[in-house]
């Protein structure tokens, strides 16, 4: 089966770094995303990776391992805004997006 | 990037009433849409796969003949829930594919549902 682990919570404090990982198992791969998601709002786009490597936005940056199915999102300078849900999510080989069920990240002042 | 409306975004109706939602690509041509239903603190549950001009595909476990969805023009897919009830109430939202480099989905702002 086809299947998306990433942790269920999260909390760092302002100003701080976070890493949130995303490991996957999946029949065929193209390409990883990275959504985030407030409270009662549509995802929004923040992050594609479909090669081996580190996609530096900023504050907002991507890994991805192809080998290992593995990617984490990484940010910086934490702010109060960030406070959300990150949900990552893996294109298979028919194209069809595969969901997390996301990680709430919790930010304290 | 791509905008994808949503109409209405917040809709209350009673049990038993149909309720129809619209998503729109305003600045460009989707030739497949999906329909996705988030319950609260969950994540995104697709229902199923919209291509214009055809069949919508649904996924295992989604009624096709409560889920009513329309592809007719390559701007506009429509959601019905027909005979609604309260374990309807959902977060319904809607996304267009767009086959670029990244083979992207744009998201809707999203339709919140409560049925009484």
């Amino acid at each position: 089966g086809q299947n998306i682990d990433q942790p269920t919570e999260m909390t760092a404090t302002e100003g701080a770094i976070v890493q949130i990982n995303c490991t996957y198992q999946t029949s065929g791969f193209n390409g990883l995303f990275w959504y985030q998601q407030h409270a009662g709002e549509a995802p929004t786009f923040l992050s594609y990776n479909v090669l081996d490597g580190l996609e530096d936005k900023g504050r907002f940056s991507s890994f991805l391992s192809r080998t290992k199915g593995y990617s984490y999102l990484l940010l910086k300078e934490l702010q109060m805004k960030d406070s959300a849900s990150y949900l990552c999510a893996v294109t298979d080989s028919n194209y069809q997006l595969i969901w997390g069920a996301g990680t709430k990240l919790i930010i304290k002042p | 990037g791509a905008v994808v409306s949503q109409h209405p975004s917040w809709v209350i109706c009673k049990s038993g009433t149909s309720v129809k939602i619209e998503c729109r690509s305003l600045d460009f041509q989707a030739t497949t849409m999906f329909w996705y239903r988030q319950f609260p603190k969950q994540s995104l549950m697709l229902m199923a796969t919209s291509n214009e001009g055809s069949k919508a595909t649904y996924e295992q476990g989604v009624e096709k003949d409560k889920f009513l969805i329309n592809h007719a023009s390559l701007t506009l897919s429509t959601l019905t829930v027909t005979s609604a009830h309260p374990e309807d109430s959902s977060f319904y939202i809607c996304s267009a594919f767009v086959g670029t480099e990244r083979n992207e989905q744009f998201f809707g702002p999203g339709t919140r549902l409560t049925v009484l």
